[in-house]
């Protein structure tokens, strides 16, 4: 089945202890990207990837690295948490970088940081 | 890159024809347009995408005016299953130096 993975679905973690939320998708898609949602804020990106060895930063990267060694995988790394990192976090991929390219959703990953 | 304003929510009833309309005033040639449904506590998911005039799947209508200024989506005869957030969202990412911004979504709720 065609899909972007997540994991953990659920973390509570406390300031200051790093963190790696993983993506994975089975799509071979060429674009990914991670965003938070917070109540009244609706998704904001965080950073996204064109391909292997590409990111670039989004809305809100400050407190937040990525890397995309291979093409399926996009980790969101937190090196020192803050509570202001407590959302819901999503990872999307995409076929291509260009704009006809639907993005699919994982079922997202709630952090709490303490 | 185009920014999107979308009214934050909406009342129907169930068997009612639900019209959403986007705003984007600023959309660039080669922007297109694509409405995205979110439930709780689930990823975001594709409904439709179109460039100019109408398109239709088997979920909703798209219509889009000449200007391509603005965007309806149109859930025809919706259920309660339908009650969800609904995102608008215009721009290309052909560029490295274009982030893809979602607005905040119109909230729709639909009563029996």
């Amino acid at each position: 089945e065609a899909q972007v993975t997540q994991n953990p679905r659920y973390l509570i973690t406390v300031t200051g202890k790093k963190l790696t939320v993983t993506c994975s998708q089975n799509m071979n898609h060429e674009y990914m990207s991670w965003y938070r949602q917070d109540p009244g804020l609706g998704l904001r990106q965080i950073y996204y990837s064109m391909n292997v060895e590409v990111t670039d930063k989004g809305d809100v990267p400050e407190g937040y690295k990525v890397s995309r060694k291979e093409k399926r995988n996009f980790p969101l790394i937190l090196e020192s948490p803050s509570p202001n990192q407590t959302s819901l976090y999503f990872c999307a991929s995409s076929p291509t970088i260009n704009s006809n390219s639907p993005l699919h959703f994982g079922n997202g990953t709630r952090l709490t940081v303490t | 890159l185009a920014k999107t304003t979308q009214p934050i929510s909406m009342d129907s009833y169930e068997g009612q024809e639900v019209n959403i309309t986007c705003s984007h005033n600023n959309i660039a040639t080669n922007d297109y347009i694509t409405w995205y449904q979110q439930f709780p506590s689930q990823g975001p998911r594709f409904i439709i995408q179109g460039y100019k005039t109408k398109v239709t799947n088997e979920v909703a209508s798209l219509f889009i005016p000449a200007d391509r200024k603005s965007s309806t989506l149109s859930l025809p005869r919706v259920s309660l299953s339908d009650t969800a957030v609904y995102y608008c969202l215009v721009g290309p990412r052909n560029s490295g130096n274009t982030p893809l911004v979602f607005g905040k979504g119109t909230r729709l709720s639909v009563i029996a």
